[in-house]
């Protein structure tokens, strides 16, 4: 029972344009969402989070939308770049816990 | 700061053999947790602690131990390695206050032949 989906297995953009990636979720009591990047051989880092009660939180190039209706969270990243090739975890928590439930993630190929 | 280190990197066992998988952090950190990363499956937590001397199980325990002694250090135990136990194991940890990020090691990759 998969609470965290991420459909799309891989991604190809150009470099400057935009990147959106998708995260969908069944559980409606996830209050927290986290975005993870993570290159080969290295631990997953954090990107960006949005708490439940907003539907949009933006840091530089990276914007994460939040449709709580349609319980589908996004992470556009613009413009992209090459050093954004890796793979990206969407991640939920429920309130007063510090679990984490990912997503089995999106390859990302930014090509020059 | 150091942050999340974990040691070996790399590790091969043989079936039934058992091995201790290092994670310490320097942040003073509460919460802490393993996860380990399959092909497809993404990340799932093993066990985790919310503090000294506390912890609990995640969504696939079976076939790992932990102990929490110190609020620096949190090992995880592979009693008997069977081949499903190959794995990239990832140590993180947090405050440990709600809505909280979390910080990830570098990861230990392990081998069961």
């Amino acid at each position: 029972d998969q609470q965290v989906k991420q459909n799309s297995p891989s991604l190809s953009v150009q470099e400057g344009r935009i990147s959106i990636l998708n995260c969908d979720y069944t559980n409606s009591m996830f209050d927290y969402f986290l975005w993870y990047k993570k290159y080969p051989a290295e631990g997953p880092t954090f990107l960006i989070s949005i708490s439940s009660i907003k539907d949009k939180n933006e840091d530089g190039r990276f914007t994460v939308f939040l449709n709580k209706s349609a319980k589908h969270l996004s992470l556009h990243i613009v413009p992209s770049q090459p050093g954004d090739s890796a793979v990206y975890f969407c991640a939920a928590t429920l309130p007063g816990t510090y679990k984490y439930i990912f997503g089995t993630g999106t390859r990302l190929k930014v090509l020059a | 700061n150091a942050g999340v280190t974990q040691t070996p990197k790399f590790q091969v066992l043989k079936t039934g053999q058992s091995m201790t998988l290092q994670c310490a952090q320097d942040m003073n950190h509460e919460y802490m947790s393993w996860y380990r990363q399959d092909p497809g499956m993404g990340l799932r937590l093993i066990h985790y602690s919310v503090g000294a001397g506390i912890t609990d199980q995640g969504e696939v325990p079976n076939g790992y131990n932990v102990s929490r002694s110190t609020t620096e250090d949190f090992p995880l135990r592979l009693l008997s390695a069977a081949p499903s136990q190959t794995s990239v194991y990832f140590c993180a940890s947090s405050y440990g206050t709600d809505q909280e990020t979390q910080y990830f090691g570098p990861g230990t990759r392990l081998l069961v032949l």
